[in-house]
């Protein structure tokens, strides 16, 4: 069975940091590229960041670029999101996904003081 | 950012009968491979979303044949033949074909 499960959210000040990790299980990890897509409350789906299956190259939108970092591990077949500077607009749950096919359920990370 | 715009926003359905969902990007998101890099994808009440369809017209392993996607450049549709109870959410194009990744403002289809 395929599986994606983050966690690492949580309530955090603005200025804050979280790192968000997600364990992957139940298919190939390093044939996928991967994913943070989030979904503010109420809102619609937003593609955060990427990397490719190597680790090699990683894009970010830019309302995140110089805060977030993206990063893998294949042989623990884990991928992480370290968030600084948080922003109260980035609370979100953020979904993991493995090429758009495989997607966890959330973790919800709140940016309130 | 290439912009995907959805229409209908709200698309109310009688069950048993067909409904479509539009999609416009704003550049062709036919790259240089010759692929054509749209998806859509379903998000169900309290659920995660799930991808039905990959490169305009490729249904997922487990979608149901009722869901169809065509379309090409700039102009994509979802269409479901006809529409069943568990349909209820609201769904999605996607554009990966440039950075960044980008969402239509998604389509909540209700049962009428």
């Amino acid at each position: 069975e395929v599986q994606l499960v983050e966690s690492g959210g949580g309530l955090v000040q603005p200025g804050g940091s979280l790192r968000l990790s997600c364990a992957a299980s139940g298919f190939t990890f390093s044939d996928h590229w991967m994913s943070w897509i989030r979904q503010a409350p109420g809102r619609g789906l937003e593609w955060v960041a990427h990397i490719n299956q190597h680790g090699s190259d990683k894009y970010y939108v830019d309302s995140v670029k110089g805060r977030f970092t993206i990063s893998r591990d294949n042989t623990k077949n884990s991928l992480s999101l370290e968030m600084n500077s948080l922003r109260v607009e980035d609370t979100a749950v953020y979904y993991c996904t493995g090429s758009t096919l495989h997607w966890g359920q959330g973790t919800l990370v709140t940016v309130s003081s | 950012d290439v912009v995907m715009t959805q229409s209908p926003l709200s698309l109310p359905v009688t069950l048993g009968q067909p409904a479509s969902v539009s999609c416009r990007s704003s550049q062709s998101l036919v790259r240089s491979d010759g692929g054509t890099y749209l998806s859509w994808f379903q998000q169900r009440p309290g659920q995660s979303p799930r991808r039905l369809i990959d490169k305009v017209s490729n249904r997922d392993s487990g979608v149901p044949d009722r869901f169809s996607g065509s379309g090409s450049g700039t102009d994509f549709t979802l269409k479901i033949s006809r529409v069943e109870a568990e349909d209820v959410g609201i769904y999605y194009c996607m554009q990966y074909a440039l950075w960044p990744h980008t969402f239509g403002q998604g389509t909540k289809l209700e049962i009428k």
